[in-house]
């Protein structure tokens, strides 16, 4: 267990509503990424932080943005949300100093439905 | 652009049957390979990491391969067990720039039948 821990589990917002999902982790490590899994596209990464306040875009950025004002907590916004942000949104890890040959470790996802 | 892919998307097998999923990737820049399972509602709970200058790695009955030259890797089960019924992704990290940025396969569905 890497000690992460999504909020909410379940949400369901209305196009254009402002949406925030929440990222905790326990043991103080560095990286943290916001991936989405979609049928037929598999897991994508949206963005991720290599520190605090030290964020960087991902592969299907747009649409999103984070926010990292403590190690321990990655916030991940959808300004306002649209259908095609539906999806399962899952926080991940990764635990060791050598973020090249380190596994990540994910969260149990936040369901996000969008109508 | 890296590419992965996992064929078969789904396999069904009795219990006790020796098994291997195969992960192809088409980038061989890559600092490692990864399997990950996923069980339904769940997040991904990582296997095991092969990194570049590794040909194979173990744990428990669980052996992964990589053949970078090829672009390819296997993810071997031995005596599957009802229990082992799960998605199995793999995932590339390649070198370079987006080296943050693993690629993942759309996974096989793994159903061991008793």
């Amino acid at each position: 267990d890497a000690g992460i821990t999504q909020s909410p589990r379940h949400k369901v917002t209305e196009t254009g509503t402002p949406v925030t999902l929440r990222c905790h982790q326990t043991e103080n490590h560095r990286y943290m990424y916001w991936y989405r899994q979609d049928p037929g596209h598999g897991l994508r990464l949206i963005h991720y932080s290599y520190g605090v306040k030290d964020t960087d875009k991902g592969e299907v950025s747009d649409g999103y943005s984070v926010s990292r004002s403590k190690t321990e907590d990655f916030l991940l916004t959808l300004e306002s949300a649209t259908s095609s942000q539906t999806s399962v949104y899952f926080c991940a890890i990764s635990e060791k100093r050598d973020v090249y040959n380190s596994p990540l470790h994910f969260g149990n996802g936040t369901r996000l439905t969008v109508t | 652009k890296q590419e992965v892919t996992q064929i078969p998307a789904a396999l069904s097998v009795p219990e006790g049957e020796n098994l291997v999923l195969n992960c192809s990737f088409t980038d061989s820049a890559i600092y490692n390979l990864q399997w990950f399972r996923q069980d339904p509602g769940k997040g991904l709970t990582s296997l095991l990491l092969i990194q570049s200058s590794q040909r194979e790695q173990t744990s428990g009955r669980l052996n992964a391969s990589l053949d970078k030259s090829s672009g390819r890797s296997t993810l071997y089960i031995a005596a599957s067990q009802p229990g082992d019924s799960a998605t199995y992704l793999c995932a590339a990290r390649p070198t370079g720039a987006g080296s943050y940025q693993l690629t993942f396969g759309k996974g096989t569905k793994l159903s061991v039948i008793p």
